[in-house]
């Protein structure tokens, strides 16, 4: 079983759209998620850690649901520039590997 | 801060051949460095771990003898690709991180550009 699953879409939304993604962790032990942004032939850029409470930076709200072992990104009011493929990242429970989950595509439609 | 760079970011080279990869964190040390490898249209799959001054551990199905790693410094991580392959055509991305850098339960890691590998 992969360590974290995640659906790939691809997201197609029109401008100024509510978009969710969502990402499924396989270890229960896991203590800290991410979501990166990767635009085309780049490396991921962090976009937000993910903590218990769930936290919000402007039009973009991550949630951790630990009993059903999945977190989610929320972007509101998507912009032309939102369009990349965001991943869910999770550190391994030793602490010493982290992984990605496939990426989910996204592209905002004018 | 915490800068990591790459060398060479985009390499072409005949089968058979070896190449080396260079991942350094220019502003830190980096106590951990990660080697990935992406496919067009894929994710980033973890290859291997590895600590300053010790051997690097290997995810399940990447040939260690294959993808020869080495972390020497706490800021320098290589990656050799010994006999290259078509096959090993990839985008191979490394990512450091530090025990002095922490924005959570773990240490935050920070990517390099990234290594774009054609094997002919």
């Amino acid at each position: 079983r992969k360590e974290v699953e995640q659906d790939p879409g691809p997201f197609n939304v029109p401008e100024g759209a509510t978009v969710a993604f969502n990402c499924t962790y396989s270890n229960s032990a896991s203590q800290s998620f991410f979501w990166y942004r990767q635009d085309c032939r780049k490396e991921p850029k962090l976009l937000m850690s993910v903590y218990s409470s769930g936290n919000e930076d402007g039009r973009f709200t991550a949630q951790l649901n630990r009993a059903s072992q999945y977190i989610s990104l929320l972007i509101r009011d998507s912009k032309l520039s939102d369009s990349a493929t965001y991943l869910c990242a999770v550190w391994g429970n030793t602490g010493n590997q982290f992984y990605f989950g496939t990426g989910t595509s996204l592209t905002v439609i004018p | 801060g915490a800068v990591v760079s790459q060398h060479p970011s985009w390499v072409i080279c005949k089968s058979g051949t070896s190449v080396k990869i260079e991942c350094r964190s220019l502003d830190f040390q980096a106590t951990t460095m990660f080697w990935y490898r992406q496919f067009p249209k894929q994710s980033l799959m973890l290859m291997a771990t590895s600590n300053e001054g010790s051997k690097a551990t290997y995810e399940q199905g990447v040939e260690k003898d294959k993808f020869l790693i080495n972390h020497a410094s706490l800021t320098l991580s290589t990656l050799t690709v010994t006999s290259a392959h078509p096959e090993d055509s990839s985008f191979y991305i490394c990512s450091a991180s530090s025990a002095e850098i922490r924005t959570s339960v773990h240490n935050e890691q920070f990517f390099g550009p990234g290594t774009r590998l054609t094997v002919l």
